[in-house]
């Protein structure tokens, strides 16, 4: 099972908005809405931010959202702040042997 | 306050024996699967296996099954990962997470361990 695919880094402005792809396939995250997304900062464990595509696990802020459509997920965060500054994992349920796929990272650097 | 204790760095040589442990709190040990996952520079997250602590129901990955034992011991709250002979390619750092789905297609890792570094020299 290939890990799914996310853009190496993506960069934003204090403020703006950026959004980051995971793609897989239609046997991972085309088929259930059990996608969810880690933010892991240096050093340190990662963290779920949103989990079932969409749903923000208590505590997380409103910037951070998620969607999907066919095989590929998207996190995006909103207002960007220094602090997001951060990599990012997608991880999506599996129908094959290896059941949790994650995604290949996206390192957000704040500009 | 949920939380996840690891055990502490080790570094080892290649052909050694290593059981490494992660220690659950704050929450019904025994009721929530706990997985392992791997975190190299180059392969980035690869999730290893699971664990179900009530009565220690295990699922590995292909990529892991026969390579590493996943145990875990209710009675302390305590999962453990072990290897009989490491590699230098075991060389990463390894954490614990608990796993949050109300199915096992869920997928959600809600609560992580502070991870332990494992060095294999040659």
């Amino acid at each position: 099972q290939s890990a799914l695919t996310q853009p190496a880094s993506v960069s934003g402005s204090p403020g703006q908005s950026i959004t980051i792809s995971c793609t897989g396939i239609s046997s991972d995250v085309g088929v259930y809405n059990f996608v969810s997304w880690y933010q892991q900062h240096p050093g340190k464990a990662p963290k779920l931010i949103i989990y079932d595509v969409t749903n923000r696990p208590s505590g997380i802020s409103s910037r951070f959202s998620g969607s999907k459509s066919g095989n590929t997920a998207s996190l995006t965060i909103s207002g960007l702040q220094t602090e997001d500054e951060a990599d990012y994992y997608c991880n999506s349920y599996a129908t094959n042997s290896n059941p949790y796929v994650f995604g290949t990272g996206t390192k957000v650097t704040v500009l | 306050e949920v939380q996840l204790e690891q055990s502490g760095a080790e570094v080892k040589k290649a052909g050694e024996s290593l059981k490494i442990s992660c220690k659950g709190s704050g929450y019904g040990f025994y009721g929530y699967w706990i997985a392992w996952v791997r975190q190299t520079p180059g392969k980035g997250l690869e999730w290893m296996g699971i664990i179900y602590p009530d009565d220690s129901a295990t699922k590995y990955s292909p990529s892991f099954q026969g390579q590493v034992t996943i145990s875990a011991d209710k009675s302390i709250n305590t999962a453990y990962l072990q290897w009989t002979s490491l590699k230098a390619s075991d060389s990463a750092m390894y954490y614990c997470a608990r796993y949050g789905g109300p199915t096992l297609e869920a997928v959600r890792f809600d609560y992580w361990g502070q991870g332990t570094l494992i060095t294999v020299s040659s």
